[in-house]
């Protein structure tokens, strides 16, 4: 079972960057899953951020992806999203999720952390 | 505005059986990959359906899908209270690149 883990600042400040870090536990990061960030805004729908895969495949959300970084750092097992030039559009509940190509409908999430952009 | 379009609210009474649509314009739009979603409020959301039709282990086969090709369907039968929440279809837009989810159908029982 694998369990995953959000961390970051919780505030972030307008035209700042909003970096969280997702920490994998009960499996490695270098198995053959595709490692994602999904946020949704208080009271909204879920928004697909963009996914990695530990071979260096990306995508991304169009509209996100002039913005957003994802990492891989596989000696920490864990994987992080940045988010540059944030406004308070972006205050939502990050979670960070996987999915496996192996065994499809063996999938993940963490429990999301919120993160508000203000001053 | 979201690629794939649902119902924003649908209700039943407890034991009825109640199902959430899920279409979308684009082509590319593959829906026998269609999954879908439950969140119950304060939580992640969790993975009920995949592939349109196939159930995750523990998920109770109350919680069934379909597709017919344009479109994609979820089933709850026996509805129970604890089913309250709201229900997200998700898939693969080839046009996008990316993965799309709908906009959500919140469930209430009567």
């Amino acid at each position: 079972q694998v369990q995953l883990q959000e961390s970051g600042p919780r505030l972030v400040k307008p035209s700042g960057t909003l970096s969280l870090t997702c920490d994998v536990s009960g499996g490695s990061i270098s198995s053959n899953n595709w490692w994602s960030w999904v946020r949704q805004p208080p009271g909204k729908g879920l928004e697909w951020i963009g996914e990695l895969h530990h071979s260096g495949s990306t995508n991304y959300n169009p509209s996100l992806r002039s913005r957003v970084t994802l990492l891989m750092d596989k000696s920490k097992n864990q994987f992080s999203l940045n988010l540059r030039s944030v406004t308070a559009a972006d205050t939502a509940v990050y979670y960070c999720a996987t999915y496996s190509v192996t065994y499809p409908g063996s999938e993940f999430w963490g429990q999301g952390t919120l993160v508000t952009i203000s001053s | 505005q979201s690629v794939l379009t649902q119902p924003p609210s649908a209700s039943g009474i407890p034991g009825q059986r109640v199902t959430i649509s899920c279409s979308g314009g684009s082509s590319k739009i593959d829906y026998s990959y269609i999954n879908w979603y439950q969140q119950i409020p304060g939580t992640a959301p969790k993975l009920l359906i995949y592939r349109s039709n196939q159930r995750p282990s523990g998920v109770p086969d109350r919680f069934s899908g379909s597709n017919s090709g344009t479109s994609a369907s979820l089933a709850i039968s026996g509805l129970r209270s604890d089913d309250e929440g709201h229900y997200y279809c998700a898939t693969w837009d080839d046009s996008l690149s990316g993965r799309v989810f709908g906009g959500g159908t919140k469930l209430t029982v009567l």
